[in-house]
């Protein structure tokens, strides 16, 4: 069964301090989908990345960046030089799609705090 | 596009009455999923369903909740009777069978008093 662990409960950093969440995940398929949300206070789910399992390279995007490594089963998410507004709760999560659940997988969360 | 829509925003029941969540997906989209989130288990797939079919409701808490998709722009979670321990948010998420690209709605914060 597919599983999502994201160790790291709560992060706290001062501004324009960089900062990584942890993401390690199971699965039997080879062909899956990994995610990451951004919950800010408000509640709603933003859609942050989603990076197949053929897909190895690292991706920026201004200041995020994320790290996928098949080898270790890691999917780590960066932020450089960051800033309040990136207080949040942060989720990473799996979605199979050969075999498995359709359905989306998700980690128990990272609260991040910023603080100025 | 509006995107996927949930009614109502909020709700407050007394405990041992019926509530009934609402859920309109984007429209082409083939998959739609019940999510709830609290406190102490996070974001849990309820059920989803596959062009209207349910394909797994393994996440269903119990009998008291059930969901139904009568057509493909419309979807409803209903939990009855209510109970406090049933407060929590629910998400409802659309996605199109050959792009995994989900799309949540804004959730229905549930209170049952």
């Amino acid at each position: 069964a597919q599983k999502v662990t994201q160790a790291q409960t709560e992060i706290s950093v001062v501004e324009k301090e960089d900062v990584t969440l942890d993401c390690v995940y199971e699965t039997r398929d080879t062909t899956y989908y990994l995610f990451w949300y951004k919950q800010p206070p408000s509640g709603e789910l933003v859609f942050l990345i989603r990076r197949n399992s053929f897909d190895e390279q690292n991706e920026i995007s201004g200041r995020y960046s994320w790290n996928f490594q098949k080898s270790t089963s890691s999917f780590n998410f960066t932020i450089t030089a960051s800033q309040v507004v990136d207080s949040a709760v942060y989720f990473c999560a799996l979605s199979e799609a050969q075999t498995g659940r359709r359905a989306l997988t998700f980690g128990s969360g990272t609260r991040l705090q910023v603080q100025p | 596009d509006a995107g996927v829509i949930q009614s109502p925003r909020h709700e407050v029941t007394e405990m041992g009455q019926e509530v009934t969540l609402r859920c309109k997906p984007i429209s082409g989209h083939d998959y739609l999923f019940w999510y709830r989130q609290t406190m102490m288990r996070g974001l849990e797939l309820l059920i989803y369903f596959n062009n209207n079919v349910p394909i797994d409701d393994s996440g269903m808490p119990e009998d008291r909740f059930s969901a139904k998709m009568p057509n493909a722009s419309f979807s409803t979670l209903k939990i009855q009777p209510s109970e406090p321990r049933d407060s929590a948010v629910y998400f409802c998420a659309s996605r199109e069978d050959s792009n995994y690209g989900y799309t949540f709605g804004s959730g229905t914060r549930l209170t049952v008093v």
